[in-house]
């Protein structure tokens, strides 16, 4: 495609419900990478992937979160159990190899109620 | 992974030549220096990327001294629209991929 995309671009849920955050990255690009962004903050690096492999994970907060890359083009966050302190801007990246020139998507605004 | 630091913000007027100092002393061997442009509501940018030396593009330049231990984004004449949030970030490019710290980066506000 043109660009990252992600889906969906809102998120309401209620506590204790679990979410999947989809991200699809530029045709070819090698890395995909996730952030969390707080309002007023810079964005925290949650964890990264080349092709289907998962490079570092060491930016998950806990276990409720965890992210796969099956194919190694399309990648989902996935979020158990939600708290309310879950709720952030999530955002997802993406880039050629070699360059690592990142190309953010326009991100998924989640909301724990 | 070297830390950067910068400033937590810096004002300008339209027109005016703008530079935003990052130091990252730890910076390593293999490391590059990228900086990103975010706008509110929107994800970061890639703004410019570069090793040593002085790399400059259509948007801005970057001054990288010879022991690297910081690096000066340089945007001139800016405008309003340039009122944004940047980030230093350093990290090694070969690696395919690398684990991206962000930071709280420089508010920069351009005022009429």
């Amino acid at each position: 495609g043109a660009g990252v995309s992600q889906s969906p671009r809102y998120k309401v849920t209620k506590r204790g419900q679990d979410v999947a955050l989809r991200c699809d990255p530029i045709s070819g690009h090698v890395s995909l990478y996730w952030y969390r962004q707080a309002l007023g903050q810079g964005p925290e690096f949650l964890t990264y992937f080349n092709y289907e492999a998962q490079q570092d994970k060491s930016g998950l907060p806990n276990d409720r979160f965890s992210a796969e890359r099956p194919e190694g083009s399309i990648s989902t966050l996935t979020i158990q159990r939600t708290e309310q302190r879950d709720s952030a801007m999530y955002r997802c990246a993406s880039s050629s190899p070699n360059t690592d020139t990142q190309y953010f998507g326009p991100g998924t605004r989640l909301t724990v109620l | 992974l070297a830390k950067t630091t910068q400033p937590i913000s810096m004002d300008s007027y339209e027109g005016q030549e703008v530079n935003i100092t990052c130091s990252h002393n730890n910076i390593a061997t293999n490391d590059y220096i990228t900086w990103y442009q975010q706008f509110p509501s929107q994800g970061p940018r890639f703004i410019i990327q570069g090793y040593k030396t002085k790399v400059t593009n259509e948007v801005a330049s970057l001054f990288i001294p010879a022991d690297r231990k910081s690096s000066t984004l340089s945007l001139p004449r800016v405008s309003l629209s340039d009122t944004a949030v940047y980030y230093c970030l350093v990290g090694d490019m070969n690696t395919g991929g690398f684990k991206t710290i962000f930071g709280a980066g420089t508010r920069l506000f351009v005022k009429a």
